[in-house]
């Protein structure tokens, strides 16, 4: 049985370059979501997916980042031109949910992608 | 904007004390979560509750979700050093297609030998 898995688990880079960050959730799930989390913070919602389709963006998601799950299995997030401001762990989380069953939200996480910008 | 608050923010105990942090909201939650996570990993999640009132025992944890769905505590009997860790909550509000989470800061447990 695995888990939500994501790649890389690190990665450094230099501001302005872009960045792509991949998922993969847990097989049967058809939800998937990402998260942002900074030093001293809990986990901040960035965007949601139900099979292929981007039903949720926070406003946190500026125009430089881009989520797609082209065939509702794994997702990408892509950084453009990255700031310093885009440091910070990216969590992958996924869900299985169920037309007509009451969703009790239960979301797992994956290890994270740590992002720093220099 | 929904706030969850966690306290306390960071918490010291000797190995064998009891503890309890709490999670507290001002807007009704249709579930809320408990997670745990280290430092470099992802939250792993301990328990789900949804029902005001509900109890749930996971071994030396005992979570509780208050009667109107605003909060919830998290008890941890004889601490051990491998509890150990950020245990943060979360909240999903009841909203139209909603799903997202969403967290408190967390509490930073220390537990000595």
């Amino acid at each position: 049985d695995t888990g939500v898995s994501q790649d890389p688990r690190h990665k450094i880079t230099k501001r302005g370059q872009n960045v792509t960050f991949r998922c993969d959730p847990i097989s049967e799930h058809n939800r998937l979501y990402w998260y942002r989390q900074t030093l001293g913070q809990g986990p901040e919602f960035l965007t949601y997916f139900q099979n292929e389709a981007q039903l949720e963006k926070s406003r946190l998601l500026s125009d430089r980042f881009s989520a797609e799950r082209p065939k509702g299995s794994f997702s990408t997030l892509e950084i453009q031109r990255t700031e310093q401001g885009d440091s910070a762990m990216y969590l992958c989380a996924s869900s299985l949910g169920l037309a007509g069953v009451s969703s009790y939200n239960e979301q797992f996480f994956g290890p994270g992608t740590r992002l720093t910008v220099l | 904007t929904q706030l969850l608050e966690q306290s306390p923010q960071f918490l010291s105990i000797q190995e064998g004390e009891n503890l309890t942090v709490y999670c507290n909201s001002s807007s009704v939650f249709s579930s809320l979560q408990w997670y745990r996570q280290e430092p470099g990993e992802g939250p792993v999640l301990l328990v789900t509750v949804v029902t005001g009132g509900e109890v749930k025992k996971l071994k030396r944890l005992t979570f509780q979700f208050g009667d109107a769905r605003k909060d919830s505590s998290l008890h941890i009997t004889a601490a051990q050093p491998g509890d150990t860790g950020l245990y943060l909550c979360a909240g999903a509000y009841s909203g139209a297609g909603s799903y997202q989470l969403t967290f408190g800061k967390g509490t930073k447990l220390s537990v000595i030998p």
